[in-house]
């Protein structure tokens, strides 16, 4: 079945450092992908999408970029603020999937920056 | 605020009982999917709902049923509750059925089973 497979965390970095978070997935069809950010005590908010093959998304100086060939859909951020510490998710929805066009979650990679 | 809301916001309860946690979606919005966010699970897509109807079904245990109403406001029922259903219970909507532009998420309701 679909699934999303993101790097274990926790990642700890300096204020201004390069973020880079892996994000591979397995899908039956050709699907949408997407980051999301979750702040401590909130729900999960949505930070970019990617709708098909070498499309890249970016928000608020994130970026990532659609590889199929690679199956992969990482973020990046080339200098990260302490305001930035949060989990990040991966997530696909694959409209020929089991789940329909549901979104199928990676596990989260938590990130903590630090000044 | 996200526009969805969820309540209660925590809760309490044995092994063996049953709860109903509430969704209202985001104004306009057709669509209602339940997830289970556990430590060791991750997020877990349980059902989806649009416009009144069943979507989509993911990893949803034969204990836990939901339904959307005419109003579009959704309930997920937990019954026979297990330590193991101690959880952040997520609902999200999207305007239409297929997610495309992203959920929105409510801020989730944490259920302790003790």
């Amino acid at each position: 079945g679909d699934s999303v497979t993101q790097m274990e965390g926790p990642v700890t970095l300096s204020e201004e450092a390069f973020l880079t978070i892996n994000c591979t997935y397995t899908a039956t069809g050709y699907p949408s992908l997407f980051w999301y950010v979750q702040y401590p005590g909130e729900g999960l908010q949505l930070l970019l999408k990617a709708t098909k093959a070498d499309d890249k998304g970016s928000n608020k100086g994130f970026e990532a970029t659609y590889r199929k060939e690679t199956t992969s859909f990482h973020l990046e951020k080339g200098s990260v603020q302490v305001s930035d510490s949060a989990v990040y998710f991966c997530a696909l929805s694959d409209r020929q999937g089991q789940a329909g066009t549901a979104l199928i979650f990676g596990k989260g990679t938590t990130l903590s920056v630090s000044s | 605020d996200s526009g969805v809301t969820q309540t209660p916001k925590h809760l309490i309860t044995a092994t063996g009982q049953r709860v109903t946690l509430r969704c209202s979606p985001r104004s306009g919005d057709l669509s209602v999917y339940w997830y289970q966010q556990s430590l060791d699970q991750g997020l877990q897509f349980l059902i989806q709902y649009y416009n009144g109807e069943e979507r989509a079904k993911g990893n949803i245990l034969e204990r836990f049923s939901a339904q959307q109403f005419p109003d579009l406001h959704s309930e997920l029922n937990l019954s026979s509750l297990e330590l193991g259903d101690s959880a952040l219970y997520f609902c999200a909507s999207s305007v239409e059925g297929t997610g495309w532009d992203g959920y929105t998420f409510g801020s989730g309701t944490r259920l302790t089973v003790v």
